[in-house]
């Protein structure tokens, strides 16, 4: 059974960075993308970013561009998404997600409240 | 980017009716679409993709069609775990975009 698994709830400053994890099992993790989703509260998704854990190539939306970093490390059948320069608007629960185009498995996300 | 725009926002149906789901595109995107099921505290499970396949284990009372521009979700027979809020997606361009979603709801 796939499965990704994320990192736990987090709480930050304005200003600050935060780093979520997603760790993938049941195949090869080489073997597709992860997507980042963000959802503020009552919001729809909003896509963030995308990498190919096969190359480690990204594509990121402009939205985000400048701000966000997506990476894996394949050793550890893990993905990272870094966003920096918080600020409240950020607050969300983040998902990660495989697949090449849509999304066909999903973490049971991070909530980021972003408060001062 | 590509604005996706559902309608309605909400649908009232009462159990074993049938609900259809409207879903449009800013621009075609030919077939490049999914539909996703959310129910609250959980992440949004993949229902449709392509524009009418369904993903691994989804009941065959989901269905989806269209292409384009216009794209429909219809569920024969709701049961009571459908009622949940539903989003499209489209992934023919970068970024890609979900619609606001429509909140199926117990009439």
């Amino acid at each position: 059974q796939d499965q990704l698994v994320q990192s736990g709830a987090e709480v930050k400053k304005p200003g600050a960075s935060l780093k979520v994890s997603c760790k993938a099992s049941g195949h090869s993790f080489t073997n597709y993308a992860i997507h980042w989703v963000r959802q503020g509260p009552g919001q729809r998704p909003e896509w963030m970013g995308w990498i190919n854990t096969g190359n480690g190539n990204t594509r990121y939306s402009q939205k985000f561009q400048g701000r966000v970093t997506i990476t894996r490390d394949t050793s550890a059948s893990t993905a990272y998404m870094e966003l920096s320069s918080l600020r409240s608007e950020d607050t969300a629960v983040y998902y990660c997600a495989s697949g090449f185009s849509y999304a066909d498995c999903w973490g049971q996300g991070t909530l980021v409240t972003v408060s001062s | 980017e590509i604005v996706m725009t559902q309608s309605p926002a909400t649908l009232s149906v009462s159990p074993g009716e049938g609900a259809t789901l409207s879903c449009r595109a800013s621009q075609s995107i030919s077939s490049t679409l999914a539909w996703y099921q959310q129910t609250p505290g959980q992440a949004p499970r993949l229902l449709i993709y392509d524009a009418s396949t369904r993903a691994t284990g989804i009941p065959a009372r989901f269905s989806g069609s269209g292409s384009g521009t216009e794209f429909t979700l219809t569920i024969s027979s709701l049961q009571s775990e459908d009622f949940a809020v539903y989003f499209c997606q489209q992934y023919n361009k970068w970024p890609q975009t979900f619609g606001q979603g429509t909140k199926l709801e117990i009439k």
